[in-house]
């Protein structure tokens, strides 16, 4: 299984930072990556995917980049609403596997 | 903009079979891979398995020997197995649209369920 690791575990921020989160896959994943949010009790939602693809409906404050094995999701400006739990997710091989997540939090 | 729901039960007993259906409306089932997928109390996420319209099937090893899925497309709905259920698979239970950007390529998920918390305790 590819194993994917993101970091930090959580961050916090203040209304109108920008922050980045970064994933990592254990080989190499080309730009076959994705991004979602997660907020408590919701199901995730695809913010990006193909590493920088933003997903329609998604506002431009986010932004992916990265390819191989390393990656990151970029949150400009960041609004009330962008405080949630993070995930990327590996998809060319099986079994899809995610990372253990990022907690933003609001400083 | 498709919409999934996931039904079934809420508790089940250890060693008992978990049995759950994920129906999608405002389009259809056909063309799509459609997984399951769950995350326990606080934890992160674990893909489970996809099933094609078709029937075609692809499972976690991890979960393998216990998983079976399945879907009716005269109701648009697919459905999730898992047997030998043990605390450890308390989790809620969410069912997704796999979608890609042209054929062939990779699958990524697009719509997910709103999620089902399962429960297994006697």
């Amino acid at each position: 299984d590819i194993q994917m690791t993101q970091s930090p575990s959580t961050l916090s921020a203040f209304v109108g930072d920008s922050v980045t989160i970064t994933c990592r896959a254990s080989q190499s994943i080309g730009s076959w990556l994705a991004w979602y949010q997660q907020k408590p009790g919701k199901a995730p939602k695809l913010l990006i995917y193909k590493a920088s693809s933003l997903e329609s409906g998604v506002p431009s404050r986010f932004s992916g980049s990265g390819s191989g094995t390393e990656f990151t999701l970029t949150i400009s400006s960041l609004q009330p609403d962008d405080f949630a739990t993070y995930y990327c997710q590996q998809y060319p091989s099986y079994p899809y596997t995610f990372g253990q997540g990022t907690k933003l939090e609001i400083k | 903009q498709v919409h999934l729901q996931e039904s079934g039960p809420g508790l089940v007993k250890p060693s008992e079979t978990l049995s759950l259906t994920c129906t999608v409306s405002s389009g259809s089932i056909s063309s799509y891979y459609w997984s399951w997928i769950r995350q326990p109390p606080g934890k992160g996420l674990e893909w489970i398995g996809y099933i094609y319209y078709s029937g075609s099937t692809n499972y976690n090893p991890s979960l393998k020997s216990r998983v079976a899925m399945s879907v009716d497309t005269s109701k648009n709905q697919f459905s999730l197995k898992v047997r030998s259920v043990t605390a450890a698979d308390t989790a809620v239970y969410y069912c997704a649209r796999e979608q890609k950007e042209y054929s062939n390529s990779p699958r990524y998920f697009d719509s997910w369920g709103q999620g089902t918390l399962v429960t297994v305790s006697s």
